[in-house]
């Protein structure tokens, strides 16, 4: 359960405000991930970083700034958001990005944007 | 792009049940096919995962099935236990695409004592 952090594990923001999510993962992997789950709809990949290069953006408004200064930290960075952001946002790393290396999930920051 | 389908939304069994979700997916290249179970504020985690080199894959109580052909693959839980409700999504990817998964809308399951 601690091989992938996350903090702040809850999060309020007015939509002029700036913040960042931090994520953490101590599994020695090489990928890094961020995931929107919204409610009553599927996950959606925002971003994937290997060897803390972006190799994928999935159309991610510019207001989500992703940062990965190394292959064990991922950050995401939030401004001027607007309510329907308000998700709980997942990190989640992996070994590799073959296609079929398993995805390991922290524990989400709950996001509300008033 | 990939898309995948899961169905129920919803589920309800009694204990001791069997469940079966199904999910179909859109991108004939996808190979790789794994499920997550998210408990009640808790993170995802994979409980299997199935390859399109195999039909079929067992892990005690759980079974993941493939039919590439139909291009649709089922999660199994048999002797149901209340510890199984959650919320379980499929997922699908396919290798050199930066392992990106496309993931199902899930499907609460309950387990009724």
């Amino acid at each position: 359960e601690t091989g992938v952090t996350q903090t702040p594990r809850h999060l309020v923001m007015g939509m002029t405000n700036k913040k960042s999510l931090k994520c953490e993962q101590h599994l020695g992997h090489n990928a890094m991930y961020w995931y929107k789950q919204s409610a009553k709809k599927p996950l959606e990949l925002m971003f994937v970083y290997n060897f803390k290069e972006q190799t994928e953006n999935n159309s991610v408004p510019s207001r989500f700034s992703p940062e990965c200064p190394n292959s064990s930290h991922l950050f995401l960075h939030l401004h001027t958001l607007q309510p329907e952001d308000s998700a709980l946002y997942l990190c989640a790393s992996s070994h590799g990005t073959s296609g079929e290396d398993t995805q390991y999930f922290g524990p989400g920051t709950r996001l509300t944007v008033l | 792009g990939e898309n995948v389908e899961q169905h129920p939304s919803t589920l309800s069994v009694q204990e001791g049940d069997s469940a079966v979700i199904k999910c179909t997916y859109s991108d004939s290249a996808s190979n790789y096919f794994p499920w997550y179970k998210q408990e009640l504020g808790k993170r995802p985690q994979l409980i299997i995962d199935i390859r399109s080199n195999v039909g079929e894959k067992k892990d005690q109580r759980i079974a993941v099935t493939l039919n590439k052909t139909a291009k649709h693959f089922s999660l199994h839980i048999t002797e149901t236990q209340p510890e199984d409700s959650a919320v379980y999504f499929c997922a699908a990817s396919k290798n050199n695409a930066g392992n990106m998964l496309t993931f199902g809308g899930g499907t609460r399951l309950m387990v009724k004592p």
